[in-house]
């Protein structure tokens, strides 16, 4: 079993649209949880962090659930550039290692 | 500023070349990393650098060597590479390595690396 799993997609959905994707996580001694988006040959960014009581940034929304290993990213209203790929991303409490998902693949169209 | 730079933007290399990937950051960051990016796949961690010194190393081959000269910069050098090792070859960096529960790493663009 991988350590951390997404569906890669592709959600296709139209602008304006609501998506939302989960990820789970095997090591239940994960301490610090991530979203990253990744555009097509450019670096990983740093979405938002995701903290136990649920965090929203604008359109975007986090959620932990530590008793069920699982990471939530909603989008509200999506718009045309949020086409990218996300990655989930887990760290442990004692390492300096991330733990990737394979990401999941978006695609918004007109 | 979350910036860390990467050079060069591309390389192209023999398998008997020497050759190096750069990278800075001045956010005081005393953390820096190195990953390898196939296409459509996830970062592999390579090497981490914690106050300067080597902490880990995801038994990486030789044909990949890392190199912290001071807090600011991280240096690959390659030598002897294979095809296979053609792929995005990215940095980042942290405030600080483990011991904080967010340590939020930040990538430079990347060097996309082709060895023919």
């Amino acid at each position: 079993r991988k350590e951390v799993e997404q569906d890669p997609g592709p959600f296709n959905v139209p602008e304006g649209a609501t998506v939302a994707f989960n990820c789970t996580y095997s090591n239940s001694a994960s301490q610090s949880f991530f979203w990253y988006r990744q555009d097509c040959r450019k670096e990983p960014k740093l979405l938002m962090s995701v903290y136990s009581s649920g965090n929203e940034d604008g359109r975007f929304t986090a959620q932990l659930n530590r008793a069920s290993q699982y990471i939530s990213l909603l989008i509200r209203d999506s718009k045309l550039s949020d086409s990218a790929t996300y990655l989930c991303v887990v760290k442990g409490w004692d390492t300096d290692k991330l733990i990737f998902g394979t990401g999941t693949r978006l695609q918004v169209f007109p | 500023d979350t910036e860390v730079t990467q050079t060069p933007k591309h390389l192209v290399m023999g398998m008997t070349n020497k050759k190096s990937l750069k990278c800075e950051q001045h956010m005081g960051h005393r953390a820096m990393y190195w990953y390898k990016q196939k296409a459509k796949k996830p970062p592999e961690l390579m090497f981490v650098y914690s106050y300067e010194k080597l902490s880990i190393n995801e038994s990486v081959p030789s044909r990949f060597s890392p190199e912290c000269p001071n807090s600011s910069l991280l240096n690959l050098h390659l030598h002897a590479l294979q095809p296979e090792d053609s792929a995005l070859y990215l940095c980042a960096s942290s405030q600080k390595t483990s011991g904080g529960p967010q340590e939020t790493q930040y990538f430079g663009p990347g060097t996309r690396l082709l060895v023919l």
